[in-house]
C-alpha cells in the first residue's frame, strides 16, 4: 500500500494569513493525488483534485501542487470557515489511501 | 448536482453484521464510481471499496476483502454496505461517495456505526 504522510499534523493560524502543509507519498503517484476538507460532524469535501484542478464551486483561495512523491497545499488567506482538518488522498493504486491529516486551528 | 443519502445510525453487538444503505440522485455519468469510506474516531479515513452501478463490478480493500459487500440495486438507484463479523474497531463513521476511480466527488451525510460487546 502506498503511505502518505502529511505535516505538519496541526498548526495555528490567524483569519487572513497564508497557509500551506505538505503531503508524502511513499512512492511515485504523478499527479493523482487530491486534497479534502473535513470539517466536525460533517461530510469530507473534495477541493483539489489531480494535484492542482480546484473541484467545483471551490474558492480560489485554494490551490494545490507537486507531483511524484511530494505535493504542497495552500490556502492563500485564511478564512473563518476554513479552520478544519485536511486530507490528502492517493488515486494512483489500489488501495486507494489517505494521509493523516493537518488540522488547522485558530491562534 | 448530485446528492446521496444514508441510513440512520446503528448500534450492533460484537460478531454481527450491518448494512447501511446510500440513495443516489442526480447524474449518474459523470461519477461512475460509488465508493465507502469509513472514519474511526481519532483516526483518519479509510477507503473499503467501490462498485460501479453501470457493470455491478466490485473492488474491495484487501482489508476488508472477507467481511465486506457492496452492492447496487438499479430500481431505487440505492447502495448497499454489508460488514460481517464486526468488532469493536469498525465503530466508525461510514460515507458512500460518488465519484471517478480514484475521488470522491460527492459524499453522503454519514452513518454512525457502534459495535459494542
Amino acid at each position: 500500500d502506498i503511505q502518505m504522510t502529511q505535516s505538519p499534523s496541526s498548526l495555528s493560524a490567524s483569519v487572513g494569513d497564508r497557509v500551506t502543509f505538505t503531503c508524502q507519498a511513499s512512492q511515485g503517484i504523478s499527479r493523482s493525488l487530491n486534497w479534502y476538507q473535513k470539517r466536525p460532524g460533517k461530510a469530507p469535501k473534495l477541493l483539489i483534485y489531480d494535484a492542482s484542478n480546484l473541484a467545483t464551486g471551490v474558492p480560489s483561495r485554494f490551490s494545490g501542487s507537486g507531483s511524484g512523491t511530494h505535493f504542497t497545499f495552500t490556502i492563500s488567506s485564511l478564512q473563518p470557515e476554513d479552520f478544519a482538518a485536511y486530507y490528502c488522498q492517493q488515486s494512483d493504486n489500489l488501495p486507494l489511501t489517505f494521509g493523516g491529516g493537518t488540522k488547522v486551528d485558530i491562534k | 448536482q448530485m446528492q446521496l443519502v444514508q441510513s440512520g445510525a446503528e448500534v450492533k453487538r460484537t460478531g454481527s453484521s450491518v448494512k447501511v444503505s446510500c440513495e443516489t440522485s442526480g447524474d449518474p455519468f459523470t461519477y461512475r464510481y460509488l465508493h465507502w469510506v469509513r472514519q474511526a474516531p481519532g483516526r483518519t479515513l479509510e477507503w473499503m471499496g467501490w462498485i460501479t452501478p453501470f457493470t455491478d463490478n466490485t473492488n474491495y480493500a484487501q482489508k476488508f476483502q472477507d467481511r465486506v459487500t457492496i452492492t447496487w440495486d438499479r430500481s431505487v438507484s440505492t447502495a448497499y454496505l454489508v460488514l460481517n463479523s464486526l468488532k469493536s474497531a469498525d465503530t466508525a463513521m461510514y460515507y458512500c461517495a460518488r465519484g471517478r476511480r480514484g475521488s470522491f466527488h460527492y459524499w453522503g451525510q454519514g452513518t454512525l456505526v457502534t459495535v459494542s460487546s
